[in-house]
């Protein structure tokens, strides 16, 4: 069966810091892979997606870049952060395909201070 | 930038009631899901229904679809107290190089109480 790990769960970081949160999915090959945002009691903010390695689609700029370094590995990453940054950050990855679901990680809470 | 909106933003039912949940959408879909999550945790899918379709039942949860009114609704029947989440509409298209791109609501929090 499918798996999707993300890690770190929590992370408390200053402002100016650099960032990586990483996703790994197992069980599946070739997947699409995503990168949201949520802020507190909102809806998710898509911010990367990814259709195959080194392939990264950006939907909104910002601060953040995504990397996929290998098949079923995905990396959100800054130089710098801003207190903007805040946010649950959630990792999902979906099969290819019409018409498919898209399965998600545990997330991270990211606080920037 | 949001595709669904859910309305309505907070509902508080009874345990045994039926939950209502609805969602309007701007753009052509291909496909449209629902998704839970509970309080601090990641999305669960829940259900899809394609353009095509107009209903869908899975187990005490029943979708529909009018794409001329670009709209959908959740309806939890029986409801458990263990269905307190907050739930999500998605909307699904094409992604060049397959696949389906997701655009989330702002979702419906939902509260049964005993």
């Amino acid at each position: 069966s499918q798996t999707i790990h993300q890690w770190p769960a929590t992370l408390v970081q200053p402002v100016g810091s650099p960032l990586s949160l990483e996703c790994t999915v197992e069980g599946t090959s070739n997947p699409n892979l995503y990168w949201y945002r949520q802020a507190a009691g909102r809806g998710l903010q898509l911010l990367f997606y990814s259709v195959g390695i080194g392939q990264i689609s950006s939907e909104v700029p910002q601060n953040l870049s995504a990397s996929r370094p290998q098949d079923r590995q995905f990396i959100l990453s800054s130089k710098k952060l801003l207190l903007s940054d805040s946010g649950f950050y959630l990792c999902a990855w979906s099969p290819k395909g019409l018409g498919t679901e898209a399965f998600f990680g545990q997330g991270t809470r990211l606080t920037v201070v | 930038s949001q595709q669904g909106e859910e309305d309505p933003q907070a509902l508080s039912i009874q345990e045994g009631e039926n939950a209502t949940m609805n969602c309007s959408y701007k753009t052509s879909i291909n496909n449209l899901q629902w998704y839970r999550q509970n309080s601090g945790r990641g999305l669960v899918h829940l259900i899809l229904i394609r353009s095509n379709e107009r209903e869908k039942h899975s187990g005490r949860l029943r979708v529909t679809l009018d794409t001329s009114k670009k709209s959908s609704s959740l309806l939890i029947t029986a409801s458990r107290a263990a269905d307190t989440a907050s739930y999500f509409c998605a909307t699904g298209s094409i992604l060049t190089g397959g696949g389906n791109k997701l655009t989330f609501g702002t979702g419906t929090q939902l509260k049964v109480e005993l």
